[in-house]
């Protein structure tokens, strides 16, 4: 079965401090995302990849930044996290059509 | 950009009967529409979609139809289930640019 990976399932970080969130995905997809979801919001599109070391923004990469050095691997880095970022982060794939979800990472900062 | 609206933002059914939810899009050039389902805890999985040349797809107690002209599209579940409770967002693509609705919560009341 295929399958999107993200590291962790809960995370609590303090103000200030710089996260990772990972994302591994095993179907050989050129294209990955992560998403921020806020209650009321949906989800919003924070920066994307569509081949290795290729990156685009999205609707709201302020405060975030990507990194995709294998094809498989995007991760997504908050440079010094703040409240505002308290959220559930989804890593997505695809190769044409519809996307593969990893089972997201809630993340509270406090 | 693309702009995709949906409606209900909550949908409360008895078992058994007919679910109905409608999404509109902006961009008369976006040519493909996932269903995506999300459980509590999970991340969205993808259920259905429908291509732009296409007007009606089904799968077992699913359908989506899409009116181009009017750019809106809509999700049918036929005899609802409890298990069919859940979060439901549509979206629409043009090629790397997915939108997503806000999302429809869906209870089936045993």
């Amino acid at each position: 079965d295929v399958k999107v990976t993200q590291s962790s399932r809960y995370l609590v970080k303090r103000t200030g401090e710089k996260v990772f969130l990972e994302c591994v995905q095993d179907m050989d997809h050129e294209n990955m995302f992560w998403y921020r979801q806020d209650p009321g919001l949906g989800l919003r599109l924070i920066y994307f990849s569509y081949d290795v070391k290729m990156k685009e923004k999205g609707d709201i990469p302020e405060g975030y930044s990507v990194s995709r050095e294998k094809k498989e691997r995007f991760s997504l880095i908050l440079e010094s996290a703040s409240t505002n970022q308290t959220s559930m982060y989804l890593c997505a794939s695809s190769k044409t059509g519809g996307y593969t979800f990893g089972s997201g990472t809630r993340l509270t900062v406090v | 950009g693309e702009n995709v609206e949906q409606h209900p933002s909550t949908l409360s059914v008895q078992e058994g009967d007919s679910a109905v939810i409608k999404c509109t899009y902006s961009d008369s050039a976006s040519n493909y529409f996932p269903w995506y389902k999300q459980e509590l805890g999970k991340g969205p999985q993808l259920i259905i979609d429908i291509r732009s040349n296409v007007g009606e797809k089904k799968d077992q107690r699913i359908a989506v139809t899409l009116n181009k002209t009017a750019k809106h599209f809509s999700l049918h579940i036929t005899e609802t289930q409890p298990e069919d409770s859940a979060v439901y967002f549509c979206a629409a693509s043009i090629l790397y640019d997915m939108r997503f609705g806000a999302g429809t919560r869906l209870t089936v009341k045993p």
